[in-house]
């Protein structure tokens, strides 16, 4: 079963915007990753957040991880046109496999 | 560099068929890994591997198989293909780090129908 759920499932915002998704979890973790895919194309990593970390930002990007909630959200402030894409969070359990999970993503649509 | 290539991008098959995605990747990763991506069901692990001769299945194996006889190159076959294997797969790879697992590079993905 999958690890990871995100909400909402799609998000329509005005450009300019601070655009918010959230991701929760079920088991203890590595880390946790956000990934993006415009359409039709192969996903990209965003950030990755360790399971010590609470905040990790990158340019416009804002990751926070609550471990005791299991529980992170991507925060992406002044959005532009080209944010638009599905975006993805992925954890790593411990425990020993390496594998990712993936959620099942929120679609980000901005609006010019 | 060329990344993770996957070939091919496109492919029809009648059910029945067998066929070979292939995976291919450049730079030097220990792990890799293949997805499936359907409408509303996210990224699905299918079969994974941390090494040359090292594979494990993910969450929805049944159907694929896998093999990892070099570092580069990790192929998934469909032995059988169905219409519920209709999809588009992904593959990814990753330098594997000492704590979990790092940043997943991924293909460009090869939409398979079955009919």
């Amino acid at each position: 079963s999958q690890q990871g759920e995100e909400d909402p499932q799609a998000l329509s915002i005005q450009e300019g915007e601070n655009a918010t998704m959230n991701c929760s979890y079920k088991t203890s973790i590595n880390n946790l990753q956000w990934y993006r895919q415009n359409s039709g194309r192969g996903l990209v990593h965003l950030i990755l957040i360790r399971s010590n970390e609470r905040e990790k930002h990158s340019g416009r990007l804002r990751v926070t991880l609550d471990t005791s909630k299991k529980s992170s959200s991507l925060l992406i402030t002044a959005s532009r046109a080209a944010d638009t894409a599905s975006y993805f969070c992925a954890t790593d359990e411990t425990g020993g496999a390496q594998k990712l999970v993936f959620g099942q993503g929120t679609r980000l649509t901005i609006n010019p | 560099n060329a990344g993770v290539t996957q070939t091919p991008k496109f492919q029809v098959l009648k059910t029945g068929q067998s066929m070979t995605l292939q995976c291919a990747q450049d730079m030097n990763h220990e792990y890799m890994s293949w997805y499936r991506q359907d409408p509303g069901m996210g990224l699905r692990l299918i079969h994974y591997s941390v090494g040359a001769g090292i594979t494990d299945q993910g969450e929805v194996p049944n159907g694929y198989n896998v093999s990892r006889s070099t570092t580069e190159d990790f192929p998934l076959r469909l032995l059988s293909a169905a219409p519920s294997q209709t999809s588009v797969y992904f593959c990814a790879s990753s330098h594997r780090g000492g704590r979990g697992t790092g940043e997943l590079f991924f293909g460009e993905g090869s939409r398979l129908t079955v009919l």
